[in-house]
């Protein structure tokens, strides 16, 4: 156990809906960073906050968002979902960012299913 | 950009040793992570390179070398529950911000059979 928590672990919704994901991470981690993981593509780095703030974004989609709250916990906005965007969604946390070792403690996903 | 090699698929037999090899080729580099990943399941941290060399852990040991943009990692005395996912990733800027960031290669799925 990692420490991140993510919820919920299953979703499965329709086409064009909208999904909201939570990330709680690990205690005293200021970071929190989102991945994509789907069967042909590998680990995609989607956005990291850092302390509420946007730090460094990846190949995030405009149709996704994210924000990190005061209480440092974290949400990823997914919306007018396609079919494509099927894959398991991870959350990590680290207790700082930027140039020093800085390991990152993955959460335990979030499957999503687009039908 | 960040461009990250990894075999895809390898097969090896319990209680030998494999090396799983990672190339790259980005635009900054402070670090290399290797992580293992079972199906379904979390990453979770493995090693960590960031001068040339070979980091020694128990049974896995991963090695850098910079200059050529190169790193192994090498698992000895295989046990069945090795058979999981290895991916290579390597922290460097984000092309928007600068801020650093890990940039994962598709990861290199063993298969340990008896």
């Amino acid at each position: 156990d990692s420490g991140v928590t993510q919820t919920p672990k299953h979703l499965i919704t329709a086409t064009g809906q909208r999904v909201t994901l939570r990330c709680s991470p690990r205690s005293g981690d200021l970071s929190v960073y989102w991945y994509q993981q789907s069967l042909d593509q590998g680990l995609q780095f989607l956005i990291q906050y850092y302390n509420g703030e946007e730090r460094a974004k990846g190949n995030i989609l405009e149709r996704f968002s994210a924000q990190q709250f005061p209480d440092l916990h974290s949400e990823l906005n997914l919306s007018s979902l396609e079919l494509g965007d099927s894959a398991l969604y991870f959350c990590a946390s680290s207790v700082a960012s930027g140039l020093s070792y800085n390991e990152q403690f993955f959460g335990p996903g979030t499957r999503l299913t687009v039908l | 950009g960040q461009n990250i090699d990894q075999p895809t698929e390898m097969t090896a037999t319990e209680g030998a040793i494999v090396q799983i090899n990672c190339t790259y080729q980005t635009s900054g580099f402070n670090g290399l992570f290797w992580y293992q990943q079972h199906a379904g399941e979390a990453p979770t941290f493995l090693s960590y390179n960031v001068l040339d060399g070979l980091e020694e852990k128990g049974r896995f040991s991963s090695f850098l070398s910079r200059s050529k943009g190169y790193s192994y990692l090498l698992l000895k005395e295989l046990q069945m529950k090795d058979s999981a996912s290895y991916l290579c990733a390597v922290r460097g800027p984000s092309r928007q911000t600068g801020a650093n960031n890990l940039f994962f290669g598709t990861g290199t799925r063993l298969t340990v059979i008896p």
